[in-house]
């Protein structure tokens, strides 16, 4: 089976940056992907890792080192809208492209 | 593009009823996806699609089935509704190593 960690809570001031660790054991692994969920809302993608190393998307960016299976979600000048749970999320793709997620970081941004 | 539609948004069954959770999309991708999230929770995968009359289970199957009968559509069917499966269910839908699109889900309550 599959299995994700991340820390279940964090909390940042605005204007801070926040890093969001997400550790994983899983077979056939293809990539991490990182979601963003506001209070009653939809995930919503933000990043896509496959390969080591970072990738940067605006004030987003995210880390994976495959031997280490390891990756981080950075958030940079926090924003108050910011405020919402964020998930990783591996992708297995034996055949077939599955995702599973953890069970997700609230952050909470404060002024 | 309208996305990825789910109906109904909101419903109450009781013990034992039947329904069927509709998704719909637009965007021609083979991959669709349903989750449900129990509160405070990550996404647990359900079933899975990669095609037209493809599908497989996920983490989570017992208790619901579904069908694919065309590229757009993927309804999952509960046969004997209970109070564990009171959750939010998501549709998503992606293309080969993409992200997942979500639907904005159907709240279930189970009485």
């Amino acid at each position: 089976g599959q299995s994700l960690e991340q820390p279940s809570e964090v909390t940042a001031v605005e204007g801070a940056i926040v890093q969001i660790n997400c550790t994983y054991q899983t077979s056939g692994f293809y990539g991490l992907s990182w979601y963003q969920q506001h209070d009653g809302g939809a995930p919503t993608f933000l990043s896509y890792n496959a390969l080591d190393g970072l990738e940067e998307t605006g004030r987003f960016s995210s880390f994976l080192s495959r031997s280490d299976s390891y990756g981080y979600l950075l958030l940079q000048e926090l924003q108050m809208k910011d405020s919402a749970s964020y998930f990783c999320a591996v992708m297995i793709g034996d055949n077939f492209n599955k995702f599973y997620f953890g069970s997700g970081t609230k952050l909470n941004v404060k002024p | 593009n309208a996305g990825v539609t789910q109906t109904p948004k909101f419903r109450i069954l009781k013990i034992g009823q039947s329904m069927t959770l509709q998704c719909t999309q637009d965007m021609n991708h083979n991959y669709m996806y349903w989750y449900r999230q129990d509160p405070g929770m990550g996404l647990k995968l359900i079933y899975y699609s990669v095609g037209a009359g493809i599908t497989d289970k996920g983490e989570v199957p017992n208790g619901y089935n579904v069908s694919r009968s065309t590229t757009e559509d993927f309804p999952l069917r509960l046969e004997l509704a209970a109070p564990s499966q009171t959750s939010v269910y998501f549709c998503a839908s992606s293309s080969t190593l993409d992200r997942g699109l979500f639907g904005p889900g159907t709240r279930l309550t189970v009485l």
